[in-house]
């Protein structure tokens, strides 16, 4: 599935590297935040997520960090792999409890051997 | 445990026409969600429904309208196709719960001539 814009943000790191994405949300009142990864020809697959009351959440070779006060968003991701390249999504749930999330614009990952 | 499943994956339709997509989504998941995807706008919510319920609805005409059945299967359809309704439509499902994964289908190609 073809998830790029024409000015997808790219990141290009070494494979080993460690990457750190960034997404900026829209609503301070959002309550729960998604990092979802999309490969070509395939729906975006969730990642990791975060509550709004947590600042920090480790998964396996990732990362996410909340800032509420500046309303930022990134992930971490550790000795990446040719694997990892793909487009990242940012997600934030507006409404708590329901299941609309408002995407960020994503941004596009390279991993160089 | 088959994931979401989207049907067909690929559709050409012209300008006027209209469509039907199908989801059926992860066996014991009732809550389903619909989105487009466009390289200019991206990731764009377009529906969620709960036990045949629609629970809320994104930001799009009223060409765009969905349903679910009893079995929890969703299908969305677009009357009056146009060019801009090219896009990738994607399908969610998740178990009710507010902070239960969404689980992504691969998606239907919709190509409008």
């Amino acid at each position: 599935g073809e998830s790029v814009g024409l000015h997808l943000p790219t990141l290009s790191v070494q494979e080993g590297d460690n990457s750190i994405i960034n997404c900026a949300y829209s609503n301070s009142a959002s309550d729960y935040f998604i990092w979802y990864k999309q490969e070509s020809g395939k729906g975006p697959q969730f990642i990791i997520d975060i509550r709004s009351n947590m600042d920090k959440r480790q998964g396996q070779r990732v990362t996410v960090l909340l800032n509420k006060t500046v309303k930022h968003l990134s992930l971490q991701i550790a000795a990446t792999q040719p694997g990892d390249s793909a487009v990242y999504f940012c997600a934030e749930r507006e409404i708590q409890g329901a299941q609309k999330l408002v995407f960020g614009q994503g941004t596009r990952l390279t991993i160089n051997p | 445990k088959a994931g979401v499943t989207q049907t067909p994956r690929y559709l050409i339709k012209t300008r006027g026409q209209q469509v039907t997509l199908s989801c059926s989504p992860i066996s014991g998941h009732r809550s389903v969600s619909w989105y487009q995807q466009t390289p200019g706008q991206g990731l764009q919510f377009l529906f969620e429904y709960f036990s045949e319920t629609q629970r809320n609805k994104g930001n799009f005409p009223g060409r765009f309208s969905g349903r679910q059945f009893s079995n929890s299967r969703s299908e969305m359809n677009v009357s009056t196709l146009e060019l801009g309704d090219s896009a990738l439509y994607l399908c969610a499902s998740k178990l009710a719960g507010a902070y239960n994964e969404q689980f992504f289908g691969p998606g239907t190609r919709l190509t409008v001539l």
